[in-house]
């Protein structure tokens, strides 16, 4: 079966420093992944996803397959960054998406 | 940019009561899902629907769940019985094939007391 693990629920940096999100996934097929924000339990926004390997508000990841993880960084917080972040792995058998726990990230002046 | 409509925000019902989440998807879209949030844990998936029935669905959504397309444009979730433990943000999404225009929409905040 497939899961997500977001190792941390809180993240807290200050404004300009470097920023990494940790996920890691388990699945046999061959992944897609993609990170969510969530900013004040409004919709969940699509961010990026690992096919497409573009920069969305300065943030990038990258699937790497032998340490089966897609972590998330972006070099300089800002404070506008400060929300829920979910990493979510996509199984195209049932087109669902599965998601992590989540890390909130905390970006203080 | 076209949007995932959900009616209403927030709902509150007592407990033993039929709730029905209303999600308009995008029009052009044809796999619909929701999605169940449980307050401070993770999102999960709940049921997929494609050509009028449920491609999958998971152990949470039991016989007290179910879903429709009555009328070609909405797409509903109704809880027959609702119990306390079925507070949550219910999100409806929509895409147009697997993961291709993948949307979410707002969610619908249900409260059972």
């Amino acid at each position: 079966a497939q899961r997500v693990t977001q190792p941390e629920k809180l993240l807290s940096v200050f404004k300009g420093a470097p920023v990494e999100l940790k996920c890691n996934y388990s699945y046999s097929g061959s992944p897609e992944l993609f990170w969510y924000v969530q900013y004040s339990r409004q919709r969940l926004q699509l961010l990026l996803r690992h096919i497409s390997r573009e920069s969305i508000k300065g943030f990038t990841a990258d699937l790497n397959k032998g340490e089966t993880s897609f972590h998330l960084k972006k070099p300089f917080a800002q404070e506008e960054d400060s929300a829920m972040y979910y990493c979510a792995l996509f199984t195209g058998t049932a087109s669902k998406l599965t998601f992590g726990t989540g890390t909130r990230l905390q970006v203080t002046l | 940019e076209p949007e995932v409509t959900q009616t209403p925000s927030h709902q509150v019902t007592q407990m033993g009561q039929e709730v029905i989440l209303r999600c308009v998807p995008i029009s052009n879209h044809l796999y619909f899902y929701w999605y169940r949030q449980i307050l401070g844990q993770k999102v999960e998936f709940l049921v997929s629907f494609y050509n009028n029935e449920i491609s999958e669905k998971s152990e949470i959504f039991d016989d007290q769940f179910s879903v429709e397309r009555p009328d070609g444009s909405n797409f509903t979730l109704k809880i027959r019985s609702t119990k306390l433990e079925d507070s949550a943000m219910y999100f409806c999404a929509s895409s147009v094939e697997g993961i291709r225009g993948y949307t979410f929409g707002s969610g619908t905040r249900l409260t059972v007391v």
